[in-house]
């Protein structure tokens, strides 16, 4: 049974600070692995995507790494403003079930001004 | 990626009655769309896959009977919650899948008194 494990699972930053969240999953047969933010009480944003053949995805301020052999991602924010407070989730998709989503356990991110 | 909405986004009901929640993708012809619980401060938990013209796929330890999944068009699907109990209580989010990635509604606050 796939397992998705992110961490810190809190983290607080001055605003301006790069910062580095980690997930990582046990069984490296993934299709997929997606990271998406919600804010309290909010549905999910999806902010990046990246395909078990790719290595990383970038969007704006955002970088979404994938070693897929290691089981691991990592999604770099430069620059954090205050905006970026949320949780994180990262969720992978199993290999040949393309659609069926496992979430990890989130990291709450709050950036102080 | 798809817009989906749900209606309605909170909702509070007594013990016993039944709550109907629906999900729709406003600007894709979804044949899959997926309903999630989340608990308070707990990731997103996957109850049942919906498929369009047929039944819905439930996951391991969720009653089919108490939510009931309908899945009429390619633009609705719903869930029922049944005979609703405090416990039922959460955080219900649905979403759509593109054959590419998962696009989530804003979710609904189900809250049984």
């Amino acid at each position: 049974k796939q397992e998705v494990t992110q961490i810190p699972a809190a983290l607080s930053v001055p605003e301006g600070e790069n910062l580095v969240l980690n997930c990582s999953f046990t069984d490296s047969a993934i299709y997929n692995l997606q990271w998406f933010r919600q804010d309290p009480g909010k549905g999910l944003t999806s902010l990046l995507l990246i395909q078990s053949s790719q290595r990383e995805q970038t969007s704006g301020r955002l970088n979404a790494s994938l070693d897929k052999s290691s089981g691991r991602s990592t999604l770099y924010i430069a620059a954090s403003q205050p905006g970026d407070s949320a949780t994180y989730l990262c969720a992978v998709t199993k290999a040949g079930t393309a659609s069926k989503l496992t979430f990890g356990t989130g990291t709450r991110l709050q950036v102080t001004l | 990626g798809a817009v989906v909405s749900q209606h309605p986004s909170w909702v509070i009901c007594k013990s016993g009655t039944s709550v109907k929640i629906e999900c729709r993708s406003l600007d894709f012809q979804a044949t899959t769309m997926f309903w999630y619980r989340q608990f308070p401060k707990q990731s997103l938990m996957l109850m049942a896959t919906s498929n369009e013209g047929s039944k819905a796929t439930y996951e391991q330890g969720v009653e089919k009977d108490k939510f009931l999944i309908n899945h009429a068009s390619l633009t609705l699907s719903t869930l029922t919650v049944t005979s609703a109990h405090p416990e039922d209580s959460s955080f219900y989010i649905c979403s759509v899948f593109d054959l590419l990635a998962q696009y989530f509604g804003p979710g609904t606050r189900l809250t049984v008194l």
